[in-house]
């Protein structure tokens, strides 16, 4: 069955340390979007992509960076961890663009002391 | 931008009950999602919408896309329908520039 994984599933790091949170996807989704979820502002779009080379900055991109070397994978890179950045991360696929149903993958846990 | 709110933000119901939750928006839209979200934290997607009306067993979702508004109903509710459940919107109105969400609905239904 097609499915979309992320790793780590909990991650603890310290302030500086450049973090990589993994997401793939075995849809052959063209889109793929990372997504934070804060209490109290709800889920946020960080960076997205429509394809392979392509990315795209969010409402919330300052800090992360995005690259696309294929379909299956939109790996996040956190330059250098932020406490501000401790949060539970989304990664989503879908097939075409914001009409269609994004899949969202199990979240990712990052605490940044 | 689009600016989504939910409401309301907390509700708590006997099991059996109709709930309702509702989601306006300020900017026109090509579609609204409704996504769920359980207290494992996994989110699933339940409904994607244009216009009119969708009904997927117990929950039913309508649009009225001149209000700019949405609701999702669940009738004959259930502990398990017990969750979180948020409204997507695009971002920019458009098709083109990821989706942005309300603050989500709290829903526990107690037996």
């Amino acid at each position: 069955d097609a499915e979309i994984t992320q790793s780590p599933r909990h991650k603890i790091t310290e302030t500086g340390r450049q973090v990589t949170l993994a997401c793939h996807q075995t849809w052959n989704h063209n889109n793929m979007f990372w997504y934070r979820q804060d209490l109290g502002h709800g889920l946020r779009l960080i960076h997205y992509s429509y394809g392979v080379h392509d990315t795209n900055k969010g409402e919330v991109s300052d800090g992360y960076s995005v690259s696309r070397s294929n379909t299956e994978d939109l790996p996040l890179t956190l330059e250098s961890a932020a406490s501000s950045q401790t949060s539970v991360y989304f990664c989503a696929s879908s097939r075409g663009d914001d009409t269609d149903t994004q899949y969202f993958g199990p979240g990712t846990r990052l605490t940044v002391l | 931008k689009n600016e989504v709110e939910q409401s309301p933000q907390n509700l708590t119901a006997q099991e059996g009950e109709f709930i309702t939750i509702n989601c306006s928006y300020s900017v026109g839209i090509s579609a609204l999602h409704w996504l769920q979200q359980h207290p494992g934290g996994g989110i699933v997607s339940l409904f994607m919408l244009s216009s009119g009306k969708k009904k997927h067993g117990r929950l039913i979702a309508t649009i009225n896309i001149q209000e700019k508004h949405s609701s999702l109903h669940i009738t004959a509710s259930h502990p398990r329908d017990s969750a979180v459940y948020i409204c997507a919107v695009p971002l920019e109105g458009g098709g083109a520039d990821g989706l942005t969400f309300g603050k989500g609905t709290h829903l526990i239904i107690q037996p």
